[in-house]
């Protein structure tokens, strides 16, 4: 059991590019959440996959950012036109459908837009 | 107002204090609630989970939930410099999606 993998850990950006976050989620676990955590603050929601199906988008999911999950396995959270308000960390969890809702996180990617 | 408030501290302990953390929720229907631990630079690892009222004790860890007041809390007995973390209350109403506090940040000093 590998964890869930994040890449790339840190990216720095100029204000206006394209960034891609990648995230390998635990094999066997058929969800795959983003999250977003700023200094000081708890992860904030975004958005969840259940296998390749987008079930929700929080309205913090502004139309730059889009999140895919081809063939249910790993996810790619794409931020067109970076604000220097998305610097952020962006942490993925993946989980089974199971009433306890546990998520295991990966050690996340940080964003610092310039 | 958000949905589940929690202190950020930070909050300073001697080692074997004990030591309490505490979060508010504005959402009854929340029924699976957690606490998540968090080390500078890592994701959140779950530490303790708990479904609906009651208490659940986990070593030197327990949680307590008390719906009719919307607050739960987390105990943590004979504190350990190893403690030392940002503790996350998390909770569900139908495991779709966790909502976490904002963290309180713990410094446990020997």
């Amino acid at each position: 059991d590998t964890g869930v993998s994040q890449d790339p850990r840190h990216k720095i950006t100029k204000r206006g590019q394209n960034v891609t976050f990648r995230c390998d989620p635990i094999s066997e676990h058929n969800r795959l959440y983003w999250y977003r955590q700023t200094l000081g603050q708890g992860p904030e929601f975004l958005t969840y996959f259940q296998n390749e199906a987008q079930l929700e988008k929080s309205r913090l999911l502004s139309d730059r950012f889009s999140a895919e999950r081809p063939k249910g396995s790993f996810s790619t959270l794409e931020i067109q036109r970076t604000e220097q308000g998305d610097s952020a960390m962006y942490l993925c969890a993946s989980s089974w459908t199971s009433p306890t809702g546990e998520l295991f996180f990966g050690e996340g990617s940080r964003l610092t837009v310039l | 107002q958000k949905e589940v408030e929690q202190d950020p501290g930070p909050l300073s302990v001697p080692e074997g204090a004990i030591v309490s953390l505490n979060c508010t929720y504005s959402n009854s229907a929340f029924q699976y609630f957690m606490w998540y631990r968090q080390y500078s630079r890592k994701g959140p690892e779950l530490l303790m989970y708990t479904y609906s009222s009651g208490n659940k004790e986990d070593g030197r860890f327990t949680a307590q939930v008390d719906k009719s007041s919307k607050y739960i809390s987390l105990f943590i007995r004979d504190s350990q410099p190893s403690d030392s973390a940002t503790y996350l209350c998390a909770m569900t109403h139908n495991t779709d999606k966790l909502i976490f506090g904002t963290g309180t940040r713990l410094q446990v000093f020997p």
